[in-house]
């Protein structure tokens, strides 16, 4: 089954203890991208990949990290985390780096920084 | 930067009438403009998209328009059910670009 699978899918913890989040696709898409949802806020990119060793910015990237060592995987670091980092997130893939095909996303993860 | 608005934030209908949500974009190099549709405590998933090559498009009881010149863009839902109820996002990405933009959501209501 064509899928983004996200590990975990909750998670509480305590300001400034790192935290990964791992996202994996098995659609062998080139673009990978996270997002966070917020109340009112919509979901707002954080960091994108086009591919393999390639990553930007989004529009909310302080306080995070991403790596894209292999085409599946694109995990989410956040390095020391604070409480304004608590949300819903997302990663999505889609099939190539051009813009105009839909975005499959995973399950979520909710983070609680406490 | 680039930014889009989504309106209403909060819509509620009877089940059967038709319910339009609305967005407005301001980059106007955008191109691909797809809604997605969220369940409560899931994942959005797309319901329709549509190109700028096109005016409208229509998929059952859904449908989406788009007025480029008025960098607006609408979803269309009519005999509208329950199992409507979700929250909505619209977004707007451009060609050759890597951001995509989503709209804050609106959050449908369909009473049985």
């Amino acid at each position: 089954e064509a899928q983004v699978t996200q590990n975990p899918r909750y998670l509480i913890t305590v300001t400034g203890k790192k935290l990964t989040v791992t996202c994996s696709q098995n659609m062998n898409h080139e673009y990978m991208s996270w997002y966070r949802q917020d109340p009112g806020l919509g979901l707002r990119q954080i960091y994108y990949s086009m591919n393999v060793e390639v990553t930007d910015k989004g529009d909310v990237p302080e306080g995070y990290k991403v790596s894209r060592k292999e085409k599946r995987n694109f995990p989410l670091i956040l390095e020391s985390p604070s409480p304004n980092q608590t949300s819903l997130y997302f990663c999505a893939s889609r099939p190539g780096t051009g813009s105009n095909q839909p975005q499959h996303f995973g399950d979520g993860t909710r983070l609680s920084i406490l | 930067g680039e930014n889009v608005e989504q309106h209403p934030s909060t819509l509620s209908v009877q089940e059967g009438d038709s319910a339009v949500i609305k967005c407005t974009y301001s980059d106007s190099a955008s191109n691909y403009f797809p809604w997605y549709k969220q369940e409560l405590g899931k994942r959005p998933q797309l319901i329709i998209d549509i190109r700028s090559n096109v005016g409208e498009k229509k998929d059952q009881r859904i449908a989406v328009t788009l007025n480029k010149t008025a960098k607006h863009f609408s979803l269309h839902i009519t005999e509208t059910q329950p199992e409507d109820s979700a929250v909505y996002f619209c977004a707007a990405s451009r060609a050759g670009g890597f951001k995509t933009i989503f709209g804050a959501g609106t959050r449908l209501f369909v009473k049985a």
